[in-house]
């Protein structure tokens, strides 16, 4: 199986500034899933990243709000834009590794004061 | 459109009792995965356990099991002799397009293990 380092693993932001999350994988993957997880309530996919392409965002989310990098088969970034205080979740990184098997970053605990 | 409905959103169960966390969805796919997965306040996700829709056999995992009715499309998990380290959420999740692609998830139960 695939290990994930995510970082950080919590943040207190300001409102209308942009907070970066890293993703790093030990092997090369091809997909890799970002996920919001709302105080209280179950994870929400936000968009899928391909390697050399841009990613794929779900209803409800858009590039703008939530930008992600995927420069290689190892890593990937999200960033959450403009932030406010309705931002404030839980993001977490997954990737499939193969067989059926997923694995998921350690999350980052994001608040929006 | 592909869900994953769980209807119960809290449980308790006591120490050392069984207990059995109910998990419905709905799918025109014949193969594909069901995942059990546990979060605790750490809220780290991990997998409890993976079913393949086209094995007949329950999946088992030491005290974590499954009740898998393909046809009623129902995936429970039952938890034998729970431990206070059982207490979390529980989540069931399926992929979008079956057998290997994004996750989309239940609801959630919380379950809570008293002594």
């Amino acid at each position: 199986s695939a290990v994930i380092s995510q970082k950080p693993s919590r943040d207190i932001c300001q409102r209308g500034t942009s907070l970066t999350i890293q993703c790093q994988v030990d092997s090369q993957v091809t997909m890799m899933f970002w996920y919001r997880q709302q105080p209280g309530q179950s994870l929400t996919l936000i968009a899928t990243a391909n390697q050399g392409s841009e990613a794929t965002y779900e209803s409800g989310f858009v590039i703008d709000k939530f930008p992600i990098s995927r420069p290689n088969l190892t890593f990937s970034t999200l960033t959450v834009s403009n932030m406010s205080p309705e931002d404030s979740s839980i993001y977490l990184c997954s990737v499939e590794w193969g067989a059926g098997g997923y694995t998921f970053g350690s999350g980052t605990r994001l608040t929006v004061v | 459109a592909q869900t994953v409905t769980q209807s119960q959103p809290e449980m308790s169960v006591q120490e050392a009792e069984t207990v059995t966390l109910s998990c419905t969805y709905d799918t025109s796919e014949n193969n594909y995965y069901l995942f059990w997965y546990k979060q605790p306040p750490s809220r780290q996700m991990i997998l409890v356990i993976r079913q393949e829709a086209y094995k007949q056999q329950n999946a088992t995992e030491n005290r974590f099991s499954v009740n898998f009715q393909k046809a009623a499309k129902s995936f429970s998990l039952k938890i034998s002799d729970s431990q206070l380290g059982d207490t979390a959420m529980y989540f069931c999740a399926f992929p979008y397009t079956g057998t290997a692609s994004k996750l989309t998830f239940g609801t959630g139960t919380r379950l809570q293990v008293t002594l």
